[in-house]
């Protein structure tokens, strides 16, 4: 089945040690999607792809950064994670070729959930 | 206030009922509209899209009212396994998307 792969489901890393969250895709879309998501709080967008462009959202900390080697796979770094960093991390997909009334639509991953001790 | 608000809940009803979630948004340039699903510890599940003024799926009805900027979700003959979070999403263009906090129901045997 197509689908949106997370790896680590979990991750825990230590203050300040860098850490790398990969996303894989096999629905072919062309838009990728990092988003954070702390408890009972809404997911918010921290940066997308479009194909190979990166868009990183205003308030996104300079402490994520994120990788797009090819279509199918993205990564998200945490060059220094706090322990505000703590969070769901849910990488998801959209394609611009679904047609006016499904691009929009949003798949997600199963996210990985990291833990900063 | 934030872009899209809903009540957090929770939304304690019994099985069979019929339940009703309302979502507002500020932004007017909002295009295309969703709610998503969420169960605890698991990621968004797209629910049902909205484009025009009101999507059915079974025992789910979505509507949108433009004028006064909100949606609301209409769940009837409601199920144990409806348990979850709702997500009101927002689309606005260029890959911007919004999601509310959601609104937590718990259905109870």
């Amino acid at each position: 089945d197509a689908m949106v792969i997370q790896n680590p489901r979990y991750q825990v890393t230590q203050f300040g040690k860098p850490v790398t969250l990969s996303c894989s895709q096999t629905l072919n879309h062309n838009v990728m999607y990092w988003y954070q998501q702390k408890s009972s709080q809404a997911p918010k967008l921290l940066f997308h792809y479009y194909d190979k462009d990166f868009n990183n959202e205003a308030d996104t900390p300079d402490n994520f950064q994120s990788r797009r080697p090819n279509t199918s796979f993205c990564f998200l770094d945490i060059r220094s994670p706090g322990l505000g960093d703590a969070a769901m991390y849910l990488c998801a997909t959209s394609s611009d070729d679904a047609g006016p009334t499904a691009r929009d639509t949003q798949y997600f991953g199963p996210g990985t959930r990291l833990t900063v001790l | 206030r934030k872009e899209v608000e809903q009540d957090p809940g929770p939304f304690n009803v019994p099985e069979g009922a019929t339940v009703a979630f309302n979502c507002t948004y500020s932004n007017s340039a909002s295009q295309s509209f969703f709610w998503y699903r969420q169960d605890c510890r698991k990621e968004p599940k797209l629910l049902m899209s909205v484009y025009s003024s009101g999507n059915e799926d079974g025992r789910f009805t979505a509507q949108l009212n433009r004028a006064s900027q909100y949606i609301s979700l209409l769940i009837r003959d409601s199920k144990l396994s409806d348990s979850a979070t709702y997500l009101c999403v927002l689309y606005t263009g260029g890959f911007k998307t919004i999601f509310g906090a959601g609104t937590r129901l718990f259905v109870k045997a």
